[in-house]
């Protein structure tokens, strides 16, 4: 079976700073991993994912995430963090098995980003 | 363009009352889900149907049944409501050969007295 945990229930950040989510994943099969953020009162919109290829992914807004199969993890980072940053962030895991995929999802980080 | 979307958004009920969630979509994707929300747990999969006439348990289906009516279409039914089913209400859609990519719908917030 699948699982996620990402490290840390809230992050907090100046605008600026670095941001870094950290997410590790285990996985009984090449795993498809994904991103998701949720801005208060709305629904999980899609960050950005690894399926397969290069390593290291761009999503939007400036977000990237590096996958590192050693490490299981996948952890997103974002240069600059902006006020409009200040979001619940979700790593999620697909369980692969052909044809009946679903995605397992981590408790989320609350990032905080102060002027 | 609200691809994916819930009724009610926002529903306040009583013990022991049967309430439904909707759920509608535009993407023509075959698959449908239905999470639910609680802060500090993350999402929970309710149930899932990767077609009109599959339905598949999730993590937490207990106290919780679903239709598919239509491809287009998911409905989760609480047959008689608890104050612990309490939490915001997700739908994904997916597609087949998607790379599993869901796409969420914008939450029903509901409440049980």
């Amino acid at each position: 079976a699948q699982s996620v945990t990402q490290l840390g229930s809230h992050v907090s950040v100046s605008e600026g700073a670095l941001v870094l989510l950290r997410c590790n994943y285990s996985s009984s099969v090449p795993p498809y991993l994904f991103w998701y953020v949720q801005y208060p009162n709305q629904g999980l919109q899609l960050l950005l994912k690894y399926t397969t290829g290069a390593t290291l992914v761009k999503g939007i807004n400036g977000f990237e995430a590096e996958f590192k199969k050693s490490e299981t993890s996948f952890h997103l980072t974002k240069p600059s963090a902006h006020m409009s940053d200040a979001a619940e962030y979700f790593c999620a895991v697909s369980s692969l098995t052909p044809g009946y995929s679903t995605l397992t999802f981590g408790k989320g980080t609350m990032l905080l980003v102060s002027p | 363009d609200a691809d994916v979307t819930q009724t009610p958004r926002n529903r306040i009920t009583k013990t022991g009352k049967r309430i439904m969630l909707e759920c509608s979509q535009t993407k023509g994707h075959d698959r449908m889900y239905w999470y639910r929300q609680d802060p500090g747990l993350g999402l929970r999969l309710i149930y899932y149907s990767f077609d009109v006439k599959d339905i598949n348990k999730g993590e937490i289906s207990d106290g919780y049944s679903v239709s598919r009516q239509a491809q287009a279409k998911f409905s989760l039914s609480l047959e008689s409501a608890i104050p612990n089913q309490t939490a915001l209400y997700f739908c994904a859609t997916s597609q087949i050969g998607g790379s599993d990519t869901q796409y969420f719908g914008p939450g029903t917030r509901l409440t049980v007295l």
